[in-house]
């Protein structure tokens, strides 16, 4: 079946600009993952979401970041008034079960690279 | 932070060569993962592990979960192996992965 897949697979922004990035995780996996991966670093946690639900926003680096996924499958982040320092890979995961309960494999997607000049 | 470490940060290996790398983390786990990323940012999950060993073809995953430690390993390697090689170990009470930064390898024919 479909992975896990993100667009735009490539964004180039001006600071200040507004950018949505979106993933569409395997059909019915119930957890949801955003990470961000600065070039040369390992991916870090940025939020989660069971179902609707946001459990955990506890990575998001300031308020310019927003995450939602209003009916339980597609997640959209959105970074308002970029920063140069928002340059990254963002990656998002999907998992079939409730993380906090048990280890389960996640699948990643391609990442969206967001540069900001 | 430096919640998770990884040794070497980067390795250079011939072809056929056994290949470690180590991954120590200071956190509490209940599991933790081993990820292949090519360039490109497509993260694969090799493994995900909770205790003593696991294998798939020519690659070994190992934990400690005692002394907090993971090694994977990889026999036989093959250029097809070169990538970043990422320990995420598993917090469990927040239930999202933490990275470690990665191991780049690069396997010359």
């Amino acid at each position: 079946g479909a992975g896990v897949s993100q667009s735009p697979r490539y964004k180039v922004a001006k600071r200040g600009q507004d950018v949505a990035l979106r993933c569409d995780p395997i059909s019915g996996h119930v957890s949801l993952f955003w990470y961000q991966q600065a070039l040369g670093q390992g991916p870090e946690f940025l939020t989660y979401f069971q179902n609707e639900a946001q459990l955990d926003k506890s990575g998001l680096p300031s308020d310019r970041f927003f995450a939602e996924r209003p009916e339980g499958s597609v997640s959209t982040l959105k970074i308002q008034r970029t920063q140069q320092e928002d340059s990254a890979v963002y990656l998002c995961a999907s998992s079939p079960g409730l993380a906090g309960e048990k280890a389960d494999t996640q699948y990643f997607g391609p990442g969206t690279r967001l540069t900001v000049l | 932070k430096n919640e998770v470490e990884q040794s070497p940060q980067n390795l250079t290996a011939q072809e056929g060569e056994f290949i470690t790398i180590n991954c120590s983390y200071s956190v509490g786990i209940s599991a933790l993962h081993w990820l292949q990323q090519h360039p490109g940012g497509g993260i694969v999950s090799l493994f995900m592990l909770s205790s003593g060993k696991k294998k798939h073809g020519r690659l070994i995953a190992t934990i400690n979960i005692q002394e907090k430690h993971s090694s994977l390993h990889i026999t036989a390697s093959h250029p097809r192996d070169s990538a970043v090689y990422i320990c995420a170990p598993w917090s469990g009470s927040q239930g999202n992965l933490i990275f470690g930064k990665g191991t780049k390898l690069s396997v010359k024919p």
